[in-house]
Formats: structure tokens, sequence, C-alpha cells
């Protein structure tokens, strides 16, 4: 199993440009997650969804837009890039029991908007 | 909502015992979990307790007082590759897990 996988790895975005980027899991979680982490700061919940086709926003969802049309593929759209975006992005699942939801991270996608 | 508290940043030596403590504000609690992530890396699991008491894993173990909303990270017998970002997380009610700032452990000689 591949776990949880992210493309790109790196980006530099100018302002107002706009991206995908892409969040696949191959473990057949229904729940997955999307996080901002700022430098030296903690994860910031973006969007999640419990499950192909049901998605819900979270901490800061200003700015994104998800989709997930799939069990497998949660990806994240950054429309209008602004420099406050500058950012690492993990995306992460956990099977469907919440009560104990160990949740397995992809590898992020450092994006950089200038 | 929820809150948690952890301290920032904490130093220890190679070899020593070196606890991080996270104190959390919730409803309808289900369990804490702690989280380590190197530099440039992504968080990886650690432990996850729903009962109070003490889970042994290795040379980390965590405990968890539901009563004192309280729990901590013990990390015994430090090594340098131990120099990493600590953070717990709380599961409660239908949200999804929340993180907390995170601790900064700085393993030194």
């Amino acid at each position: 199993n591949a776990g949880v996988t992210q493309t790109p790895k790196f980006r530099i975005l100018k302002i107002g440009q706009s991206m995908t980027l892409q969040c696949t899991q191959d473990m057949n979680h229904n729940y997955m997650y999307w996080y901002r982490q700022d430098p030296g700061m903690g994860l910031k919940l973006i969007y999640y969804s419990v499950g192909a086709g049901i998605t819900d926003k979270g901490e800061v969802p200003n700015g994104y837009n998800v989709s997930r049309s799939t069990t497998e593929d949660f990806p994240l759209r950054l429309e209008l890039a602004a420099p406050s975006q500058t950012s690492v992005y993990f995306c992460a699942s956990t099977r469907a029991e919440r009560r104990y939801n160990e949740q397995f991270f992809g590898p992020g996608t450092r994006l950089t908007v200038l | 909502g929820q809150s948690l508290e952890q301290p920032s940043e904490v130093t220890a030596v190679e070899g020593a015992i070196v606890q991080i403590n996270c104190t959390y504000q919730t409803s309808g609690f289900y369990g804490l979990s702690w989280y380590q992530q190197h530099d440039g890396g992504a968080p990886t699991f650690l432990s996850y307790n729903a009962l109070d008491g003490l889970e042994e894993t290795g040379r980390f173990s965590s405990f968890l007082s539901r009563s004192d909303s309280y729990g901590y990270l013990l990390l015994q017998e430090l090594q340098m590759k131990d120099s990493a970002s600590y953070f717990c997380a709380v599961s409660a009610g239908n949200t999804p897990l929340v993180f907390g700032k995170g601790t900064r452990l700085s393993v030194i000689a």
C-alpha cells in the first residue's frame, strides 16, 4: 500500500493564479482531511469529508474548495491564490470509526504564493 | 469549542526522560492522541488514550486523566532522533480531531 500520496511536492504560484492539490489514499478510508501548517505552527483544518459526495468546512475554509467524487481522491482547489496561502498542506485519512481515529498523513505540498 | 494547551518548547539531555503535558477543554470527550513530526516531515501517530492510565509503547508512554482533562507523553532514554515536534489531539463529539499547537522537543548531548 502506498498510503496517502500528495502531488505536487512543491509549487510556486503567482498572486491570482489557481491550482489543485491532489490527494489519493489506497486504504479504503472513508474520512479524509486537508490541513495547512504555517511555519512553527500547528495544523489547521481546511476541509474534511466523511465519504464520497460529502464534504464539510473546517476551521479555515476561505479561499479553498474541495470535492470528493470517489473514496480514494480528495483534491483541494485554490482559487485566486494570495500570499496568505503560503503554507505546507497536508492531506490525511482515517477509517470510519470516530472514537479511535488514527490519521495517516501524506508527505505534504509546500506552496509559495508570490 | 475545544482548546488544548501544551508547552511550546522543551529541551532535554540525551539519555534522560522528558514529559510533555497537554491540558484540554472539550465536551463529548472520547480520547487523546499524540503525533510526532520531524522538521520537513509529516505528522505520524504515536498513541491514543481513551481510558485513564498509562499506555506504554517501547520508549514512549502516554497518560490520561479524564477527570483532570490532562494527559502527557513520556519519552524515556532520549535519543537525538527524538528531536521533533509533538502534538496532542482531542477526539470529541462529532467534530474532527483537534490538534494542539505542538511542543518542539530539542534533545541535546
